[in-house]
């Protein structure tokens, strides 16, 4: 059964507006961690952003923001003020606890255009 | 040093050859990984060490043979490979606090692309 759900198709995006991208994960352990990366054109995986499943507020790291909501499963990522180097594949994961399996979705392609 | 690095950046390779793809972390992580990542597609857990003992083996084909010689060097060494097995191969690693979730991101080298002639 696939654990982390990302549906939307590829996203176009003017500069320095604000994107959203969707998130829902599935799985009955209480204690979990959902993770988004972003992964340009060259290729390397690059850690954005942590939420953990105890965690009473929303994550944030500078442009990037988690919309958290637990009881519906999901897990959004906001970009703010998108930048055209913002242009990637983007996966939310998911990692119980004591897995060492991260869970990937299919992943998000958006495209920042001037 | 929060880095992990992986060498060569590309391979070209016959169905005939043996290579090596190699893996280096300083982080003084525990866990490392191999995924197999094709175009477009999520990357694919192929093995995980734990500890320098192979703890998972996603029915990884025998044709890819993974090493860990210490807790900072991975290998993945490749024979007899076929046209299917080009893709990029993403190494990664991650300290290891229990069984607590902890942040604990595992962080991804650069990869490899390997074209299989």
């Amino acid at each position: 059964a696939q654990k982390i759900t990302q549906t939307q198709p590829g996203m176009f995006v003017q500069e320095k507006e604000a994107v959203t991208l969707d998130c829902t994960y599935d799985t009955s352990d209480p204690s979990y961690g959902l993770f988004w990366y972003k992964q340009p054109s060259s290729g390397e995986m690059i850690f954005l952003i942590y939420q953990g499943s105890y965690d009473q507020q929303n994550a944030t790291e500078g442009r990037y923001s988690l919309n958290f909501q637990k009881a519906r499963k999901s897990a959004n990522l906001v970009i703010s003020a998108s930048q055209l180097g913002d242009s990637a594949m983007y996966f939310c994961a998911m990692r119980e606890s004591g897995n060492n399996r991260l869970a990937f979705g299919k992943g998000n392609q958006v495209v920042v255009i001037p | 040093d929060t880095e992990v690095t992986q060498t060569p950046k590309h391979l070209v390779m016959g169905m005939t050859n043996k290579k090596s793809l190699k893996c280096e972390q300083h982080m003084g992580h525990r866990a490392m990984y191999w995924y197999k990542q094709k175009a477009k597609k999520p990357p694919e857990l192929m093995f995980v060490y734990s500890y320098e003992k192979l703890s998972i083996n996603e029915s990884v084909p025998s044709r890819f043979s993974p090493e860990c010689p210490n807790s900072s060097l991975l290998n993945l060494h490749l024979h007899a490979l076929q046209p299917e097995d080009s893709a990029l191969y993403l190494c990664a690693s991650r300290g290891v606090e229990g069984d607590s979730i902890r942040r604990n991101e595992q962080f991804f080298g650069p990869g490899t692309r390997l074209t299989v002639l």
